[in-house]
């Protein structure tokens, strides 16, 4: 079964510095990754998605994230943080052995001082 | 363009009673839909799938159940509520199992 780990529980970081959020996966066979969003007390908001090709991926909101195989990661990227990207953060990976439902990571949380 | 609604946002209910969330969604036909329970600071937990109309995929054995009475419909049940069902429950919607996921406002459930 596919698992995925987000090693960081919170972020913090100054208002226009960049920003990398961690996912790695545990799956053998090439997954179908994703990134979602969730300002609180809302439903989560897909920000981009990998299924194949283009390992570097871009995304709503100016942020992208990179597949990297040999790491099995798919970190999150944005270069200048906005006081709105405050929220918590997901990834999400899904797999032929876990019948394409995905499996969540447990989220990390993205504090921005201004 | 499809939209998914969920009810109540909010509930606070005591603890042996009764549960009933409903979520639909418009503009689309036959979506997979999706239950999910997300508790403070952990990720989300899903609890039901639904591939059609009456089929119904359980994740977690609990004293929660699920319906899907139309194609578009999704409810998720409780005969008795426990303190342990408190959190708050998402659900949403796909084109098929690999496609993105595409998530109601989700309702917060009080236990008390």
């Amino acid at each position: 079964a596919q698992s995925v780990t987000q090693p960081d529980i919170h972020i913090t970081v100054s208002e226009g510095a960049s920003l990398e959020l961690r996912c790695n996966y545990s799956y053998g066979a090439t997954p179908y990754l994703f990134w979602y969003v969730q300002s609180p007390g809302q439903g989560l908001q897909l920000l981009l998605k990998y299924f194949s090709g283009d390992t570097l991926v871009q995304g709503i909101k100016g942020f992208e994230a990179e597949f990297k195989r040999s790491q099995s990661s798919f970190n999150l990227r944005k270069p200048s943080v906005h006081w709105s990207d405050a929220a918590e953060y997901f990834c999400a990976v899904a797999t032929s052995g876990g019948s394409y439902i995905p499996t969540f990571g447990r989220g990390t949380s993205l504090i921005v001082h201004p | 363009s499809q939209t998914i609604h969920q009810w109540p946002a909010t509930l606070v209910q005591p603890v042996g009673s009764p549960l009933s969330l409903e979520c639909t969604v418009e503009g689309t036909s036959n979506p997979n839909l999706y239950w999910y329970r997300q508790a403070a600071g952990r990720g989300l937990q899903l609890l039901f799938y639904s591939v059609g109309i009456g089929q119904i995929s359980s994740e977690v054995p609990q004293n929660l159940s699920a319906s899907r009475p139309q194609d578009r419909q999704f409810i998720l049940s409780s005969k008795k509520l426990l303190l342990s069902d408190s959190g708050f429950y998402l659900c949403a919607w796909s084109l098929d199992k690999n496609q993105p996921q595409h998530f109601g406002d989700g309702t917060r459930l009080s236990i008390l």
